[in-house]
């Protein structure tokens, strides 16, 4: 069945650092990939999205491109922030779901 | 207004108990999702309702059983919990069932003594 896997965390980085969070699929024919990212005591929050291959989202900063020659959709921002501490999820829907697939989450934590 | 709502926002009860959780968006949407977020597990849907019709039910236990009674309100109706039930209870909705993101309220954790 379809997957998605992230690296584990946490990821640990100082303020200005570089981020980059790895999310790879498994999928039959072309799914919607997603980011989403939880804060302390809420919800999930779409980040950004990207719907075929080559497209890339980009939301606050953070970007990620949909690559169906890796199957991949990795998360990246240039400069973090304290702000963006939180569990950022990664996730997929098939053509033929009826709702998205999650990865396990991969907590950030950012320090001034 | 924010686009889901989900109530309580925490919630005790016994194994006994009988208690509802809702859900409630204000987004037009078509869709709507239970799903449980527990520690050091993936995300785990429950059950989805597409036009207040049930789509998928994930062989969750009877002691949890959804209502839709229209396309803006969901409730997961709770009953003789067991312990292992303690968990974050997300609702979400989306416009369709095919491309469209979902939308999450902030949840309701739910602690069975």
């Amino acid at each position: 069945g379809d997957s998605v896997t992230q690296m584990e965390g946490p990821v640990t980085l100082s303020e200005e650092a570089f981020l980059t969070i790895n999310c790879t699929y498994t999928a039959t024919g072309y799914p919607s990939l997603f980011w989403y990212v939880q804060y302390p005591g809420e919800g999930l929050q779409l980040l950004l999205k990207a719907t075929k291959a080559d497209d890339k989202g980009s939301n606050k900063g953070f970007e990620a491109t949909y690559r169906k020659e890796t199957t991949s959709f990795h998360l990246e921002k240039g400069s973090v922030q304290v702000s963006d501490s939180a569990v950022y999820f990664c996730a997929l829907r098939d053509q033929a779901g009826t709702a998205l697939i999650f990865g396990k989450g991969t907590t950030l934590s950012v320090s001034s | 207004e924010t686009g889901v709502t989900q109530t309580p926002r925490h919630l005790v009860m016994g194994m006994t108990n009988k208690k509802s959780l809702k859900c409630e968006q204000h987004l037009g949407h078509n869709a709507m999702y239970w799903y449980k977020q527990s520690a050091k597990k993936p995300l785990e849907l429950m059950f989805v309702y597409s036009l207040e019709e049930r789509v998928e039910n994930n062989s969750v236990p009877s002691r949890f059983s959804p209502e839709c009674p229209n396309s803006s309100h969901l409730f997961l109706h709770l009953h003789t919990l067991q312990p292992e039930d303690s968990a974050l209870y997300l609702c979400a909705s989306s416009q369709d069932l095919v491309v469209s993101p979902l939308h999450f309220g902030n949840g309701t954790r739910l602690t069975v003594t």
